[in-house]
């Protein structure tokens, strides 16, 4: 069965400064997906990042990158730059494959919250 | 596109009446999702629906929750009868390929009183 374990049940970081926030998974699969995504006090779910597991290079969106450690199983999301606007709930999801009783099940870790001070 | 769809917005009930939360995917989406979300247990998935089909409802809590898929664009939820304890918020998701995110609505927040 997957899993997905964030530690962190929150994170400070200073505005304008980097921010990493952790995430580990547990899968036997070789095929899956891993997703970030962020869910600010109004609480809508905003898709951030994907990241495929054989994908070679890291993912990035804008400010946001994924380390990717695929030995460690361990998908981390790095915000550069951290701005107000993002302080709010930070989930890591990750992807089942498809194919034969699998049917991309989507699983989600228990979130981190990020507080961004001015 | 006008995103997943959840109604209503916000429902509270006294327990023991019945609740059905609805839920329309993006057009197009083939996979189908609800979850729930509370301080204690984060974000469960419940069910999820592949060409309507149920395939795996194994995070439904029990009994009186079901859920149905009746066309690819349209699905809901109930749950008869409520308790204080289904008191979350529950989010529907869908999602088109294997490759691609999944969308969420907006959710529908539940108190049961």
């Amino acid at each position: 069965a997957q899993k997905i374990t964030q530690t962190q049940p929150g994170m400070f970081v200073q505005e304008k400064e980097a921010v990493t926030l952790d995430c580990t998974y547990d899968t036997s699969d070789q095929s899956y997906g891993l997703f970030w995504y962020k869910q600010p006090s109004s609480g809508e779910m905003i898709f951030l990042i994907y990241q495929g597991s054989y994908d070679e290079q890291n993912a990035t969106e804008g400010r946001y990158s994924l380390n990717f450690q695929k030995a460690r199983k361990s998908a981390n999301l790095v915000i550069s730059a951290s701005q107000l606007g993002d302080s709010a709930m930070y989930f890591c999801a990750m992807r089942e494959p498809t194919g034969g009783t699998s049917y991309g099940k989507l699983t989600f870790g228990q979130g981190t919250i990020l507080t961004v001070h001015p | 596109d006008a995103g997943v769809i959840q109604s209503p917005r916000h429902e509270v009930t006294e327990m023991g009446q019945e609740v059905t939360l609805r839920c329309k995917p993006i057009s197009g989406h083939d996979y189908l999702f609800w979850y729930r979300q509370t301080m204690m247990r984060g974000l469960e998935l419940l069910i999820y629906f592949n060409n309507n089909v149920p395939i795996d409802d194994s995070g439904m809590p029990e009994d009186r929750f079901s859920a149905k898929m009746p066309n690819a664009s349209f699905s809901t939820l109930k749950i008869q009868p409520s308790e204080p304890r289904d008191s979350a918020v529950y989010f529907c998701a869908s999602r088109q390929l294997m490759n691609t995110e999944a969308f969420f609505g907006q959710g529908t927040r539940l108190t049961v009183v």
